[in-house]
């Protein structure tokens, strides 16, 4: 799986949007972008993931480079509650059953601010 | 329906001794995967396992193993322990199939060896 380079930290204030970048060059055709989070001591959670298009959910938005070799991940109205490690992965997406491993980085310490 | 379920939370052993952890995936899925997370690192894959088979292994020694059953749990094994084994121990599942599929993780199980 690609490499991905992230911050490792970042502050947000409260109710603005935060936007966590990943540079991942060395990305391929059939590789997507994963996001998960880590809120201390907790399993990660999935957020979102695409592989060319930009994406949107209840969580997050997901915008990737037309080179595909960065991205950001979006959360429009930062609460407190997402403070939190967040990963950006990049993986082949197997059809069927294919091994399926995620390959976490240090990932991006994001501290919301009051 | 319940996510993932890992048992038990919080564990301590002594060195030499073994563990067993386990893992109940979510309903439908017959992907389980391992993970071990050590203070301040992202999660290290160990296993994967999908349909009773292993389907993947990290950079671990043999002293680690695991095994997926019939109704698709799993557990993960660990010989002869050392202090350095100590970490929280995730556990995810997925539905392996298709392209994109997102994996979805339990609490963990903390594990101490003193």
């Amino acid at each position: 799986d690609a490499k991905t380079t992230q911050p490792p930290s970042m502050d947000c204030a409260e109710g603005r949007a935060a936007n966590l970048p990943c540079n991942h060059s060395t990305i391929s055709g059939n590789e997507y972008v994963y996001w998960y989070r880590q809120i201390h001591s907790q399993g990660p959670q999935y957020i979102i993931h695409g592989l060319k298009n930009n994406e949107t959910n209840e969580m997050a938005s997901l915008i990737i480079t037309e080179d595909r070799k960065s991205s950001t991940l979006i959360l429009p109205h930062a609460t407190l509650r997402d403070t939190a490690v967040y990963y950006c992965i990049v993986r082949v997406a197997h059809s069927g059953a294919g091994s399926y491993q995620l390959t976490f980085g240090k990932g991006t310490k994001l501290s919301v601010i009051p | 329906d319940a996510g993932v379920t890992q048992s038990p939370t919080h564990l301590i052993k002594t060195r030499g001794q073994h563990v067993t952890l386990r893992c109940s995936p979510i309903s439908g899925h017959k992907s389980v995967s391992w993970y071990q997370q050590v203070l301040g690192q992202g999660p290290q894959f160990i296993f994967q396992y999908y349909e009773k088979e292993e389907r993947g292994r990290g950079n671990f020694p043999d002293r680690f193993s695991a095994r997926q059953f019939p109704n698709y749990s799993s557990e993960l094994n660990v010989n002869a322990l050392l202090l350095g084994d100590s970490a929280l121990y995730l556990c995810a599942s997925s539905l392996a199939s298709g392209a994109g599929t997102e994996a979805f993780f339990g609490q963990g199980t903390r594990l101490t060896v003193v």
